[in-house]
């Protein structure tokens, strides 16, 4: 059984401040896929990472950087230098297998970010 | 915009109706998902489809079906609504679902179901 776990519900910052959200998850497959989406008040989900077990080399990209350890089975996600368009729901998500599309989301950290 | 379409935005009905979602994947993807978003569940994976085949089954309940046509696009079936159902239903995209190469998955705007 597939698992992922955010344990923050909600984050509060203030604009500029660096904040990592935190994703721990569980699976016994050896191949499996890491996913961060973000889901604005407007409702979407918009798609942001992709990481495959194979590859633990973190990524930055702009002000979002990922830091994959999987010693630990986690997949934390931080913002540098935080703005308010960055305000939304973060899902953490895992799919384990060869071929299995099956997608299981954290229940996800809401971040506020406050002028 | 993720190329993904999904109609209608908004559906409001009654208990015990049944209602209609349809989604429209990216052009060239083959695989269609279908998700439910709700207070009390989160996000969970309902079914999945890929070239018109059935592929995987989440959490989807028997009042809930789904098929995909020859044109790619998907329509998800909620029968006998319960208020509990009332929820946000995504649909999402991918290219293929082949072995290794865990294709990403690409949302639509949802479908807002209220049963009221």
């Amino acid at each position: 059984a597939q698992k992922v776990t955010q344990a923050q519900t909600e984050i509060s910052v203030v604009e500029k401040e660096d904040v990592t959200l935190d994703c721990v998850y569980e699976t016994r497959d050896t191949t499996y896929y890491l996913f961060w989406y973000k889901q604005p008040p407007s409702g979407e989900l918009v798609f942001l990472i992709r990481r495959n077990s194979f590859d633990e080399q973190n990524e930055i990209s702009g002000r979002y950087s990922w830091n994959f350890q999987k010693s630990t089975s986690s997949f934390n996600f931080t913002i540098t230098a935080s703005q308010v368009v960055d305000s939304a729901v973060y899902f953490c998500a895992l799919s384990g297998g060869a071929g299995y599309q099956k997608v299981t989301f954290g229940t996800g950290t809401k971040l506020q970010v406050i002028p | 915009d993720s190329g993904v379409t999904q109609t209608p935005k908004h559906l409001i009905t009654a208990t015990g109706q049944r209602v209609t979602l349809r989604c429209s994947p990216r052009s060239g993807d083959l695989s269609v998902y279908w998700y439910q978003q709700s207070l009390d569940q989160g996000l969970q994976f309902l079914i999945h489809y890929y070239n018109g085949e059935e592929r995987a089954k989440g959490n989807i309940l028997e009042r809930f079906s789904a098929q995909q046509f020859p044109d790619l696009h998907s329509e998800l079936n909620l029968s006998s609504l319960e208020l509990g159902d009332s929820a946000l239903y995504f649909c999402a995209s991918s290219r293929t679902p082949s072995g290794f190469r865990q294709e990403t998955q690409y949302f639509g705007p949802g479908t807002r179901l209220l049963v009221l």
